[in-house]
């Protein structure tokens, strides 16, 4: 069965904390993803990328940092965390080509920062 | 990519179809529609997508409107487990997979 995971399914930080979020595919996807979902906002990409030490901003990459050191490993940091960045936290990964449409997400990571 | 407009909220009776409808006029030729599902507390997770053509899996059936500018997700059967938030996508061919997520619907199935 394929699977994305994510390292934490609640995590609760300080503000001000360095926040890593990890996310593991194990289908050989090229392209991986990183949302937040908010009540009433929806789901939100913050960053993207298509290859190994690649990314690319999404629509909200303030406050954020990815890294992909490896093709199935995709991390997200939060340098210093605020409350704002309080939310629920999707990963996704997909494969290249014409079924690029076709995401697999994650559980979710939901944050708090206090 | 096109944007998207879907009714809020729907219910269905436990056994009976559903149909799910969405808009998407400004729709362009390579564009794909492309439909997922969030139930409470999970990641979304991919049904069903198409171009021009009807399409059916095991999950669902698609149907897309001659013009293209509207489609219907059928669920013919819809269960308890259905009840979820429906999003209809619109995206191109290229873009690395990129989706932008709207507000979708939130399917209630009723027993």
């Amino acid at each position: 069965d394929v699977k994305v995971t994510q390292s934490s399914r609640y995590l609760v930080k300080r503000t001000g904390e360095k926040v890593f979020l990890e996310c593991v595919q194990d289908m050989d996807h090229e392209n991986m993803f990183w949302y937040r979902q908010d009540p009433g906002l929806g789901l939100r990409l913050i960053y993207f990328s298509y290859d190994v030490k690649m990314k690319e901003k999404g629509d909200i990459p303030e406050g954020y940092s990815v890294s992909r050191e490896k093709k199935e490993r995709f991390s997200l940091i939060l340098e210093s965390a605020s409350t704002n960045q309080t939310s629920m936290y999707l990963c996704a990964s997909s494969s290249g080509g014409r079924s690029t449409g076709e995401l697999f997400f994650g559980e979710g990571s939901r944050l708090t920062v206090l | 990519d096109a944007k998207t407009t879907q009714p809020p909220s729907m219910d269905c009776a436990e056994g009976r179809a559903a149909n799910l409808p969405c808009n998407h006029s400004t729709i362009s030729g390579n564009e794909y529609v492309y439909w997922y599902r969030q139930i409470h507390s999970q990641g979304p997770q991919y049904i069903i997508h198409g171009l021009k053509n009807n399409e059916t899996n095991e999950m669902a059936s698609l149907i897309i409107t001659e013009d293209r500018k509207s489609s219907t997700l059928i669920l013919p059967h819809a269960t308890l487990r259905d009840t979820a938030v429906y999003y209809c996508i619109v995206k191109g061919s290229g873009n690395t997979g990129k989706l932008i997520f709207g507000q979708g619907t939130t399917l209630q199935v009723k027993p």
